[in-house]
Order: structure tokens, then C-alpha cells, then sequence
């Protein structure tokens, strides 16, 4: 199985970069995502990982370090509307996805 | 992009009733569809993995008698939620991969079901 951690909270204000950390121990590791959900939604695809390295995509980018079992997710020039909860998931080799807790982001 | 549409949003109904949920992908095939459960304030549990053709796969601890899933075709899969019971209350996602896609074919979510039993 799957073991991901991430931090709960982080604040920020707008227009400010904020890095969420995202660490997992994983028993066949074929690709991380970066999801985004607002409360009371169902997820969005953000980003993904395969390779280490940075992924960017406009303000967020995604980076991957499988030696080390740790990816994070940058979200530059933070606006109102980036407040919410960021989900860390780790894609086994039947491609089913384990989450991590989330970490609640909120921009002020 | 791929779009995956749930059906129902919102079920409140009585302790005892079995609930239907519809999960389908609107532009795209789907093999394999995954059904999810979200407690308030926690992640995304995965209860089962839906597979076209033939019986879902069940992750340990959930009941396959309790949570009915059915895949008839390669755009549609539902959950039934038999006598179910207020413990059962939960916000039901499901989600498909989209095979043609490309950026890794990450599976993309329904909007949910929020599932209240009285």
C-alpha cells in the first residue's frame, strides 16, 4: 500500500508562492497527481509527476523526487479563489490512487 | 477535457432504503471506473474498482454485498447502496480514466454524491 503524508493547514496571502510538501512510501510507484477540491466538490486534475523533475503548468507546478519519495506542489501569485484543499495521490501499478489527507490552503 | 457526470447529487431518504448511483463518462470510453467515499475533513477512500464486463474489485473491509457495482457498458457504472443505514451517510465519488488522454490519464471525478440517511 500507500503511505502519504502532507500538512494540514497553510495560509497565505494573496499573491504570495506557497510550496505544499507531499511525502509517501509506496509499494510500486507508477505516477504521482496533484488534485485541487473545493468544499463540498468532487476533485480536479492539477498536475502529474512520472519522472523526477518539475512539471509547470501557468502558476502551479509540480515537482518529483522518487529516491527520496517526496513531490510538492508551488502555486505562484496566489488568488482568492486558489483557497482550497490540495490532495496528494500516488498511482500504483493497477493504477488505482492512494490520497493523502489533503492540506486545507486558505489565501487572505 | 474528459468529463465524467454523477447522478444523483443529493439523496436524503429513510434507514432501510437502497440508493442508485449513476457514474458516466460523457467523451470518452472507460474500462475501468473507481468509486470513492469522503468522510467530512478526511481524503478520499477508494471502495472499489469497477471493471466493464466483469465483477468489481473490492478493497479490504468494504462489503460487496453492502456496496453493489455494476459496469453493463464502457460509459456507465453504478453503485447501489443496499439497506442503507445512517453510518452509510458519505460523499460518494467516482471517477474514470481516460486511456486517450494523455499527461499521464489521470482519472478524472463526477461531482459526487452526497448521500444522507435519516
Amino acid at each position: 500500500g500507500q503511505n502519504i503524508d502532507q500538512p494540514t493547514e497553510m495560509t497565505a496571502t494573496e499573491g504570495a508562492i506557497v510550496q505544499i510538501n507531499c511525502t509517501y512510501q509506496t509499494s510500486g510507484f507508477n505516477g504521482l497527481f496533484w488534485y485541487q477540491q473545493h468544499a463540498g466538490e468532487a476533485p480536479t486534475f492539477l498536475s502529474y509527476n512520472v519522472l523526477d523533475g518539475l512539471e509547470e503548468k501557468g502558476r502551479f507546478s509540480s515537482f518529483l523526487s522518487r529516491s527520496k519519495g517526496y513531490s510538492y506542489l508551488l502555486l505562484k501569485e496566489l488568488q482568492m479563489k486558489d483557497s482550497a484543499s490540495y490532495l496528494c495521490a500516488v498511482r500504483d501499478r493497477d493504477y488505482k490512487l492512494s490520497f493523502g489527507a489533503g492540506t486545507t490552503v486558505t489565501v487572505r | 477535457g474528459a468529463v465524467v457526470s454523477q447522478h444523483p447529487s443529493w439523496v436524503i431518504c429513510k434507514s432501510g432504503t437502497s440508493v442508485k448511483i449513476e457514474c458516466r463518462s460523457l467523451d470518452f470510453q472507460a474500462t475501468t471506473m473507481f468509486w470513492y467515499r469522503q468522510f467530512p475533513k478526511q481524503s478520499l477512500m477508494l471502495m472499489a474498482t469497477s471493471n466493464e464486463g466483469s465483477k468489481a474489485t473490492y478493497e479490504q473491509g468494504v462489503e460487496k454485498d453492502k456496496f453493489l457495482i455494476n459496469h453493463a457498458s464502457l460509459t456507465l457504472s453504478t453503485l447501489t447502496v443496499t439497506s442503507a443505514h445512517p453510518e452509510d451517510s458519505s460523499f460518494y465519488i467516482c471517477s474514470a480514466r481516460d486511456l486517450s488522454g494523455g499527461g499521464g490519464q489521470p482519472q478524472h471525478f463526477g461531482d459526487g454524491t452526497r448521500l444522507s440517511i435519516l
